[in-house]
């Protein structure tokens, strides 16, 4: 079964660190380009990052840009969201997803999410 | 503030037909065929609906249809069912903001 699971969500006070890590599995996880989207409260989908298939080229949304870095171990079939200097704004579920078209946004594959707190 | 526009709500009865706009630019929506559309049930993942403009991948239900004209794409559902009841997001990728607001369908 194609799957992506999500961990490493929680509080975190603002100006902290998280790491988030995306577990994938049932394909070949190292072919595929991998992105985060988050979703605050009550709120629509919002793109976080992208990275490609063997992790050279990656690319992130303004808003997180220099706090936020994507990463991925294709060994372990995992893709992680390192995120620093946490704000209030950060507040939301993050999904990792799995792109069809390498870069051009197809989000064929999602995991489940994972919530991220930002509060003190 | 999106660049893909939509609206916020739209409501049918069981059996009616309704559409969802997504509004772009030459830019985006009106200069590719690269419009995704994703349906989203309270505490759920997105899914995957269409791509493509007018593509379903394997498993969705033909009641669900793209079409574009211009710089507006269109995801129709027709023959409405309470399990339809969700917020549906159109995407493309060559947009500012990748996502568009999103939209609250109401099956009434």
């Amino acid at each position: 079964e194609v799957q992506l699971v999500e961990s490493g969500g929680g509080l975190v006070q603002p100006g902290g660190s998280l790491r988030l890590s995306c577990a994938a599995s049932g394909f070949t996880f190292s072919s595929y380009w991998m992105h985060w989207v988050r979703q605050a409260p009550g709120k629509g989908l919002v793109w976080v990052s992208r990275i490609n298939s063997d992790g050279s080229s990656t690319s992130y949304a303004d808003s997180v840009k220099g706090r936020f870095t994507i990463s991925r171990d294709n060994a372990k079939n995992t893709l992680y969201l390192q995120m620093n200097s946490l704000r209030a704004e950060d507040t939301a579920v993050y999904y990792c997803a799995r792109d069809d078209r390498s870069g051009g946004l197809l989000l064929y594959v999602w995991g489940q999410g994972t919530l991220v707190t930002v509060s003190s | 503030q999106s660049a893909l526009t939509q609206p916020a709500s739209v409501s049918g009865s069981p059996g009616q037909s309704i559409t969802i706009s997504c509004t772009g630019t030459s830019s985006d929506v009106g200069g590719y065929n690269y419009v995704s559309w994703y349906q989203q049930h309270p505490g759920k993942a997105p899914k995957l609906m269409i791509y493509d403009v007018s593509n379903r991948p394997s498993g969705v239900s033909n009641r669900f249809s793209g079409s574009k004209s211009g710089n507006t794409a269109s995801l129709t559902i027709s023959g409405l069912q309470a399990e339809d009841e969700a917020d549906y997001y159109c995407s493309s990728y060559t947009s500012s903001s990748l996502f568009g607001g999103g939209t609250k369908l109401t099956v009434l």
